[in-house]
């Protein structure tokens, strides 16, 4: 049971554009999201996150949305850049102790072209 | 910032020997840390939860006695995953949340692991 999903393996975009990175879950007590961008044989570097209380989070060139309602996250970034290009991880977690313990969507691969 | 170190970065091994992973927060104590694992082109999959001095929680399908964690201080965790087979071949990442507090748990590099 894929209890986060990312529905799009791979998202390609022009530089200076924007990327959106779709993010759909299922679980109704994850209450904390996460972003991350991971390059092969890395381990993931966290990007932005955002608590269920709020709506929406930015942090330079990249704000994330979420809708509780839907169940749906994006990411956008703005604008978008070729050191972009990487595969983009979103992870679900439920608050408390159980922070850290993430739940991953299967990834979506932003090349950003020059 | 918070630094999380793995090592090795990759490892390869003889199917049936066994082979340890280590991960270390440098820089702050992290009395949880978290194994997870990466097959190609897949998402990464929870496999346990170390707690410092005691017994590691394990996800559901995840074999306990193959894969050995001990949390024996606030800075390092090891996974050995025991006699090893082709199957067991991945790439293992862990993770690390500052003790006391906050949301975000730190990433290693990964550790490639492949058993021949």
């Amino acid at each position: 049971d894929q209890q986060v999903k990312q529905n799009s393996p791979s998202l390609s975009v022009q530089e200076g554009r924007i990327s959106i990175l779709n993010c759909d879950y299922t679980n109704s007590m994850f209450d904390y999201f996460l972003w991350y961008k991971k390059y092969p044989a890395e381990g993931p570097t966290f990007l932005i996150s955002i608590s269920s209380i709020k709506d929406k989070n930015e942090d330079g060139r990249f704000t994330v949305f979420l809708n509780k309602s839907a169940k749906h996250l994006s990411l956008h970034i703005v604008p978008s850049q070729p050191g972009d290009s990487a595969v983009y991880f979103c992870a679900a977690t439920v608050g408390g102790t159980s922070y850290g313990k993430l739940t991953f969507g299967q990834g979506t691969i932003l090349t950003v072209h020059p | 910032g918070a630094v999380v170190s793995q090592h090795p970065s990759w490892v390869i091994c003889k199917s049936g020997t066994s082979v340890k992973i280590e991960c270390r927060s440098l820089d702050f104590q992290a009395t949880t840390m978290f194994w997870y694992r990466q097959f190609p082109k897949q998402s990464l999959m929870l496999m346990a939860t170390s707690n410092e001095g005691s017994k590691a929680t394990y996800e559901q399908g995840v074999e306990k006695d193959k894969f050995l964690i001990n949390h024996a201080s606030l800075t390092l965790s090891t996974l050995t995953v025991t006699s090893a087979h082709p199957e067991d071949s991945s790439f293992y990442i862990c993770s690390a949340r500052r003790t006391g507090g906050g949301t975000e748990a730190f990433f290693g590099q990964g550790t490639r692991l492949t058993v021949v």
